[in-house]
């Protein structure tokens, strides 16, 4: 089944212990995106690849990292969590060759900073 | 201001009603998705149009490249059509970069 799955679905830290929110999708995809998604505000961009080793910026990228080592995997880090990064988060994915550009997300993480 | 703008931002309809959700954007785009968030939170793309129409069973989707909008329409809703409906502009080619509007929480009352 083509999907795209993030790890954990919930996490509750505290202020300055750095997680990884894990994201993977099976459909060999060049395209990963993750997205953070607030109340009032909607769904932003944190960051995107175009390929292996190929990230950049999105519009809300301060207090991220990310990496694609694989093209399968596409892992958030945040190095020291802040309570203003307690949000739910999306990863998605997409085809650059085939043609059809249509974005398949993830499940969705819910992180909490206290 | 946001670069993409949504209305109406809420919207309640009595079953088999036609809907149209509406999306008008200031910047210059490659293309334009359309997103359904379900009640419980998972997001599902419904369309990506670059120009014209697009269509799947009661969804339509229709962009203006000039006038800078678009539009999502459901023929016949039904309650389980009730969703967040977003759109998202695209800058670049090949989904570079994203800016979404802040969605139409929809209803619709059997």
């Amino acid at each position: 089944e083509a999907q795209v799955t993030q790890n954990p679905r919930y996490l509750i830290t505290v202020t300055g212990k750095k997680l990884t929110v894990t994201c993977s999708q099976n459909m060999n995809h060049e395209y990963m995106s993750w997205y953070r998604q607030d109340p009032g505000l909607g769904l932003r961009q944190i960051y995107y690849s175009m390929n292996v080793e190929v990230t950049d910026k999105g519009d809300v990228p301060e207090g991220y990292k990310v990496s694609r080592k694989e093209k399968r995997n596409f892992p958030l880090i945040l190095e020291s969590p802040s309570p203003n990064q307690t949000s739910l988060y999306f990863c998605a994915s997409s085809s650059l060759t085939s043609g059809n550009y249509e974005q398949y997300f993830g499940p969705g993480t819910r992180l909490t900073v206290t | 201001k946001n670069e993409v703008e949504q209305s109406p931002q809420n919207l309640t309809a009595q079953e088999g009603e036609f809907i149209t959700i509406n999306c008008s954007y200031s910047v210059g785009i490659s293309a334009l998705h359309w997103l359904q968030q379900h009640p419980g939170g998972g997001i599902v793309s419904l369309f990506m149009l670059s120009s014209g129409k697009k269509k799947h069973g009661r969804l339509i989707a229709t962009i203006n490249i000039q006038e800078k909008h678009s539009s999502l329409h459901i023929t016949a809703s039904h309650p389980r059509d009730s969703a967040v409906y977003i759109c998202a502009a695209v800058s670049g080619f090949g989904n570079e970069k994203l800016t979404f509007g802040t969605g139409t929480r929809l209803t619709i009352i059997p």
